[in-house]
């Protein structure tokens, strides 16, 4: 049972918009900022986003990270094959001094 | 760009020990926290273990703290985890990644090393 709660799957057309939702308590992302993350198949993570909606360099603006309260979201827009894979949200949580990831989604297109 | 490279693993009986290395480079690798993240076969990830950029500063999960000893070397830019008394649910694939900062806590990590795997079994 994972600390942040995700949805296991989203899915959509080529093209597309996807958001994927992330959510935890005042002790994790209600009061630290949240990364997230890419895994293809296979592969180690990869940051996506970072400090709740910074992208580094490398990464597309077609990817977009908020957060309000105690939930963040992840958004991709104009869906590529090239984005399915696994990811996943990160933060720290200030009651269990550790840090803490959600369950993951998988996001296939269509 | 950050490279980090680890070893280390690979099978061991329960109730064994192995000690994973991460081995650091293209930063100032004492002025960041790591962290170990492992990921069991067709699972998510799970936080293991932390350490500040000068060592003196740790955390670590429930499941592991007193089996578990992160450490590190900033003189070979190299980052440890001892791991004891080793149990069949500590089969994963173990990466090392940097945190954003010099401390410990407070944030989760930015770049992730390509992992090693360790199983556990008889």
């Amino acid at each position: 049972q994972s600390v942040l709660t995700q949805p296991p799957l989203v899915s959509a057309a080529p093209g597309q918009k996807v958001t994927i939702s992330c959510s935890g308590s005042s002790s994790n992302i209600g009061n630290n900022y949240v990364s997230w993350y890419q895994q293809l198949p296979g592969t180690a993570p990869k940051l996506l986003i970072f400090d709740n909606n910074k992208r580094p360099s490398e990464i597309p603006d077609r990817l977009s990270g908020s957060k309000s309260g105690t939930s963040a979201t992840l958004g991709i827009t104009g869906l590529q094959t090239g984005d399915e894979a696994d990811y996943y949200c990160g933060t720290w949580d200030d009651s269990l001094s550790a840090v803490v990831f959600g369950g993951g989604t998988k996001v296939t297109v269509l | 760009e950050v490279q980090l490279l680890e070893s280390g693993g690979g099978l061991v009986q329960p109730g064994g020990s192995l000690r994973l290395s991460c081995a650091a480079s293209r930063f100032t690798f004492n002025s960041y926290g790591m962290t170990w993240v492992r990921q069991a076969p067709e699972k998510g990830l799970e936080w293991v273990s932390s350490i500040s950029g000068s060592g003196d500063e740790t955390y670590y999960a429930a499941s592991v703290k007193g089996r578990f000893t992160i450490s590190r070397d900033n003189s070979n830019n190299t980052l440890y985890l001892q791991m004891n008394s080793l149990r069949a649910e500590d089969t994963a694939v173990y990466f090392c990644a940097c945190l954003p900062g010099i401390s410990a806590s407070g944030a989760p990590p930015d770049f992730w090393g390509q992992g090693t795997l360790v199983t556990v079994s008889s």
